[in-house]
């Protein structure tokens, strides 16, 4: 079935670094990928997404972009604020059907510090 | 403003004691879903719903049942909890664009 692997830290950089979370899938079809964010208790936000190759999806500084080639949609940030701190989630949804499930990664913690 | 309401946000049962997490959303989607997620597995579908009266299992749905008797709320429902429910819970309300809206979640201790 699908997948989605993640690379399950935690991080931890200090402020103003160049961060990179790496994301690949397995998928039988042409998912969209997604970025999810989830703030200390709260429920998860969408932070960007992609769907279809070679698409770019960015918000608030964050970039991922659609490798079809590579199967993968690696998170990047040129310079991390305290307030990144979060867990991050790779994830993919199949278009088509009736289900539009999403199947996640296992998170990232990420740690930014002063 | 658009969102995915959540009740309660922490309770704490004991065994073979039924509950119900509420779930209602604001924006109109057709498609709901319930989702927890545990240490180390990440988040895994519960069940899902297309639409009013159309509802369908997910990848973990033992011990779970769910209605859509209106387009707003998807409840889910824990007729005998037992201590492997212990988890976090997520509803979602999901656009035809796939973008998912969470619920802040609801933290479910069985003992």
């Amino acid at each position: 079935g699908d997948s989605v692997t993640q690379m399950e830290g935690p991080v931890t950089l200090s402020e103003e670094a160049f961060l990179t979370i790496n994301c690949t899938y397995t998928a039988t079809g042409y998912p969209s990928l997604f970025w999810y964010v989830q703030y200390p208790g709260e429920g998860l936000q969408l932070l960007l997404k992609a769907t279809k190759a070679d698409d770019k999806g960015s918000n608030k500084g964050f970039e991922a972009t659609y490798r079809k080639e590579t199967t993968s949609f690696h998170l990047e940030k040129g310079s991390v604020q305290v307030s990144d701190s979060a867990v991050y989630f790779c994830a993919l949804s199949m278009s088509g059907g009736s289900n539009y499930k999403l199947t996640f990664g296992k998170g990232t913690l990420l740690t930014v510090n002063p | 403003e658009a969102q995915v309401t959540q009740n309660p946000r922490y309770l704490i049962t004991v065994t073979g004691k039924k509950l119900t997490v509420t779930c209602s959303q604001n924006m109109n989607h057709e498609y709901m879903s319930w989702y927890r997620q545990d240490p180390g597995l990440g988040l895994r579908q519960i069940y899902y719903s297309m639409n009013v009266e159309v509802t369908d299992k997910g990848d973990v749905p033992e011990g779970y049942k769910v209605s859509r008797k209106e387009k707003r709320n998807f409840p889910l429902i824990l007729e005998s909890p037992s201590p492997n429910q212990t988890s976090l819970y997520f509803c979602a309300s999901t656009d035809r664009t796939f973008e998912a809206f969470f619920g802040q979640g609801t933290r479910l201790t069985v003992v």
